[in-house]
């Protein structure tokens, strides 16, 4: 039982270049998320869906946008990668609204 | 805008203290409050929860305490064990359809042998 794949688990952008961070999950959950993890503060809610073809804008959005086309995937991506964007993300999911997170191994993503 | 404020940022104890961490909340209608563990390299893991129905809950060698009029709650560790370092983050979510969990900034706690 994988739980939750992140892939990549590191990149190396170019300022303005664009990539697409995958999560998978085959646990049956309908709500997934996208955080970031910062020095300092903690985790921060990107964008988060509750259903497939659902997804909506979380604590901190810019830059960002996602995808839920199939409900075990949730996609995250950087139209045009900023030094600001600079973080680990980490995909989670839950069974339904439930507070119990499962959390991916995160992305390390450097932008340049 | 930092709805739960978590504290302190680093902690070192020696094998067999007591860590306490603490966390404060300002939003009443927040009803769910657990806590994550996390290991270098991984993601964070579900630990212990508490509801603001009761005052403590009890897992383990790891407590929650709960001061629903204070807006505070912490983790207490028992006889902490080095293999206890790691980043705990505190959380708190309300019932606003589904819960949309709000974390502390996370506090790194080493664990002397």
């Amino acid at each position: 039982n994988a739980g939750v794949t992140q892939t990549p688990k590191f990149r190396v952008l170019k300022t303005g270049q664009s990539m697409t961070l995958l999560c998978a999950q085959d646990m049956n959950h309908e709500y997934m998320y996208w955080y970031r993890q910062d020095p300092g503060m903690g985790l921060r809610l990107i964008h988060y869906s509750v259903g497939e073809g659902t997804t909506a804008k979380g604590e901190v959005p810019d830059g960002y946008n996602v995808s839920r086309l199939k409900k075990q995937n949730f996609l995250l991506g950087l139209e045009s990668a900023a030094p600001s964007q600079t973080s680990v993300y980490f995909c989670a999911s839950s069974y339904g609204g439930s507070g119990k997170l499962f959390f991916g191994s995160g992305t390390q993503l450097s932008v340049l | 805008q930092q709805q739960v404020k978590q504290s302190p940022q680093s902690l070192i104890v020696q094998k067999g203290g007591i860590p306490i961490i603490n966390c404060a909340y300002e939003n009443t209608a927040f009803d769910y409050f657990p806590w994550y563990q996390q290991f270098p390299g991984k993601g964070p893991a579900l630990l212990i929860a508490i509801r603001p129905d009761v005052s403590e809950k009890k897992e383990g060698r790891f407590t929650i305490s709960f001061n629903k009029s204070a807006k505070q709650f912490s983790l207490h560790i028992m006889d902490s064990q080095p293999g206890d370092s790691a980043t705990y983050f505190c959380a708190a979510s309300g019932d606003t359809g589904f819960q949309k969990l709000v974390f502390g900034t996370g506090t790194r706690l080493l664990v002397s042998p």
